[in-house]
């Protein structure tokens, strides 16, 4: 069992957004700034979309953001392509002991 | 560009050591701050943490693998390096090195993974 909860599956037409959800606690999303948002295509290893919980890194476009809310941080990805298609893993710092916690993953399908 | 790429057995015994070896070309590990972790994922689940190394050569370690984990650095070969004991069919996955700025609290840089298998 992970300790950051993500919907197993999301998905949306090209052209739409569609936002995934990813839920910890005081200790780890809510207590920090540092949750970040990794793009896994199958075979390849993970790539960071998000940042600080809504900073893009270079080449990351605009069409990807995230936001946190208390306990919950949220990816949407807006005008869906085809190439977004993929597995996305939220990851928070949780204290200098535990350093950081995953969630379970979220794959996301372009209908 | 930074660059990390994992080494070592593909095929590891039950109850024996899994080691694991990153090297890091495009910097130096021990200038940072940062802080260079391994990340395992089985086949179809998620990512777990297992542990890291600070430039500073300071260890953290997953709390439901620590009695069975090293992570060590060698600064002269530029790489860092992991050790598992006592591995079982659980410890099967594939094993990526990655690192973590301090000032960003990311893995900004991943290797490819190494895929290890724990089969007699």
């Amino acid at each position: 069992q992970s300790a950051l909860t993500q919907p197993p599956s999301a998905s949306g037409s090209p052209g739409q957004s569609v936002t995934i959800s990813c839920t910890g606690t005081s200790s780890d999303v809510g207590g920090y700034n540092y949750v970040s948002w990794y793009q896994q295509h199958p075979g390849k290893a993970p790539k960071v979309m998000i940042y600080e919980v809504s900073k893009r890194p270079s080449g990351v476009p605009d069409r990807f953001s995230g936001s946190k809310s208390g306990n919950t941080a949220s990816l949407t990805v807006s005008g869906l392509q085809a190439e977004d298609e993929a597995d996305y893993y939220c990851s928070s710092y949780a204290g200098s002991n535990n350093f950081v916690v995953f969630g379970g993953g979220t794959k996301l399908t372009v209908l | 560009q930074v660059q990390l790429q994992e080494s070592g057995p593909g095929l590891v015994k039950p109850s024996q050591t899994l080691s694991l070896t990153c090297t890091v070309s495009g910097g130096s590990i021990s200038s940072g701050p940062y802080y260079w972790s391994w990340i395992r994922q089985p086949a179809g689940k998620g990512l777990e943490w297992i542990g890291r190394v600070s430039s500073s050569g300071g260890t953290n370690y997953n709390s439901s693998l620590k009695s069975r984990v090293t992570i060590s650095m060698d600064t002269s070969k530029n790489q860092f390096s992991l050790n598992l004991s006592s591995v079982t069919a659980a410890d099967t996955a594939v094993y990526y090195c990655a690192r973590w700025p301090t000032s960003k609290g990311d893995f900004d840089y991943w290797g490819p993974g190494t895929l290890v298998t724990v089969s007699s």
